[in-house]
């Protein structure tokens, strides 16, 4: 079956990077896209980007423009998500989600936790 | 930027019927896209392109989106239903997804 399997949890200082990644499997993997949406703690679905994962083609959310990077590999049918410079406020539950092209389905999430 | 509202609470009995909005500019001309996400859970696509139903969600499911307003309608609720929802377009002025700020559906 289509499945999304995420790397597991990280915690990090601020000002630090983190790189999180998204497995593939069930299908064939540059026919669709994969969006990053996170949710911060009893808050909001927010999208972070997508990349297409045939050309590799990004967009980004303004609001983490310069800040993420979205990259794949595809022999291993797996996306990554880079966010630099974080802050408390990045804090918060990353999900990669298929582009159906609606968001099916997703990853399990990972937990990112930003403290000193 | 495009902005989507959802009421941030619902309520309804069992065996009710359970009626969450979306309000957005114009929405009804944008296909809207409806997400249930349990405590600890990833978000679960259950209606899309305003009204279908993928396999495996309930009938009871249904969706409906005309002028300013989406709607998503659960019939005969369960206990199960409970659980936050959220309302979704592609927003193609700025070329980014947008979700409403999701509805917490109450079973009393």
């Amino acid at each position: 079956q289509v499945q999304l399997v995420q790397s597991g949890a990280e915690a990090k200082m601020p000002g630090a990077s983190v790189r999180l990644s998204c497995k593939a499997s069930g299908y064939t993997f540059t026919t669709y896209g994969i969006h990053w949406v996170r949710q911060a703690p009893g808050q909001r679905l927010e999208w972070m980007g997508w990349i297409n994962t045939g050309s590799g083609a990004t967009k980004y959310s303004q609001i983490f423009q310069g800040r993420v990077t979205i990259t794949r590999d595809t022999s291993a049918s797996t996306a990554y998500m880079d966010l630099s410079s974080l802050r408390s406020e990045d804090t918060a539950v990353y999900y990669c989600a298929r582009d159906s092209p609606m968001f099916d389905p997703w990853g399990q999430g990972a937990l990112v936790t930003v403290s000193s | 930027s495009y902005v989507l509202t959802q009421p941030p609470s619902v309520s309804v009995a069992p065996g009710k019927t359970a009626r969450i909005t979306c309000g957005g500019d114009n929405i009804g001309t944008k296909s809207t896209h409806w997400y249930q996400q349990k405590p600890g859970q990833a978000p679960v696509l259950v209606i899309y392109y305003d009204g279908d139903r993928p396999s495996g969600i309930p009938a009871r499911f249904s969706g409906s989106s005309s002028g300013n307003t989406a709607t998503l309608t659960i019939s005969r609720v369960e206990a199960g239903d409970e659980a936050d929802y959220y309302c979704q377009v592609w927003d193609r002025s700025s070329n980014h997804a947008v979700f409403g700020g999701g509805t917490q559906l109450t079973v009393l």
